[in-house]
């Protein structure tokens, strides 16, 4: 199984100011990746997926860059409906993993 | 417009069993990967099941193999999630996720059904 860890576990980002949140894979996941964000009380929502593709309705504030191991989502210019948990998962081999999380709070 | 409704959730006892379904509509229910991924509370996402592509091949993560089952209604345009011999530490809530064609990632969510495994 391919163990997915974030860094860092919490974030604390001023509004307007950029925020980078990391993702490792224990080996190889090419640009199998995706990442999500989720707000308290709801479901997961997809941002990116193939490491760097942002998915429908994304603004493109939103950026992930990487491959392999070691892989990074970007968010530009936090605004304050960004304010949430962040998922990165891979789907390079079954099981598909998730790591543990960060969370992106108000400074 | 793409949905899915999941129902089933419920207190169970430990060693007792439910049944999930995911009314999914919006989309050619055949001619994708449906899934179920689960949150504990509190915690984070773990991937569950998989019922797979037009052979309907089906995965199952090591913590449930052996005691859950998927399987689907082209028919009905509906997954199931047949879980047997419950633990408490299957108590989470249960997502319905529809996948990218050909892409392991999620793009669309039900909005979680609930079950607790408790005595």
């Amino acid at each position: 199984e391919i163990v997915m860890t974030q860094s860092p576990a919490t974030l604390s980002v001023s509004p307007g100011e950029r925020a980078t949140l990391s993702c490792r894979a224990s080996q190889s996941v090419s640009s199998n990746l995706a990442w999500y964000q989720q707000k308290p009380g709801q479901a997961p929502r997809l941002l990116i997926y193939g490491a760097s593709t942002r998915a429908n309705g994304i603004p493109v504030r939103f950026s992930g860059s990487g491959s392999g191991t070691e892989l990074t989502l970007t968010i530009s210019s936090l605004q304050s409906e960004d304010f949430a948990i962040y998922y990165c998962q891979q789907y390079k081999n079954w099981p598909w993993t998730f790591g543990p999380g960060t969370k992106v709070e108000i400074k | 417009e793409v949905q899915l409704l999941e129902s089933g959730g419920a207190l169970v006892q430990p060693g007792g069993s439910l049944r999930l379904s995911c009314a999914a509509s919006g989309f050619t229910f055949s001619n994708y990967a449906m899934n179920w991924i689960r949150q504990a509370p509190g915690m984070g996402l773990e991937w569950v099941s998989t019922f797979s592509g037009r052979g309907r091949s089906t995965y199952y993560a090591d913590s449930v193999k052996g005691r859950f089952t998927v399987s689907g209604d082209n028919s009905k345009n509906t997954l199931y999630l047949q879980m047997n011999n419950l633990r408490a530490e299957d108590t989470a809530v249960y997502y319905c996720a529809k996948v990218l064609a050909g892409i392991a990632a999620v793009d669309y969510w039900g909005q979680g059904t609930l079950v607790t495994v408790s005595s």
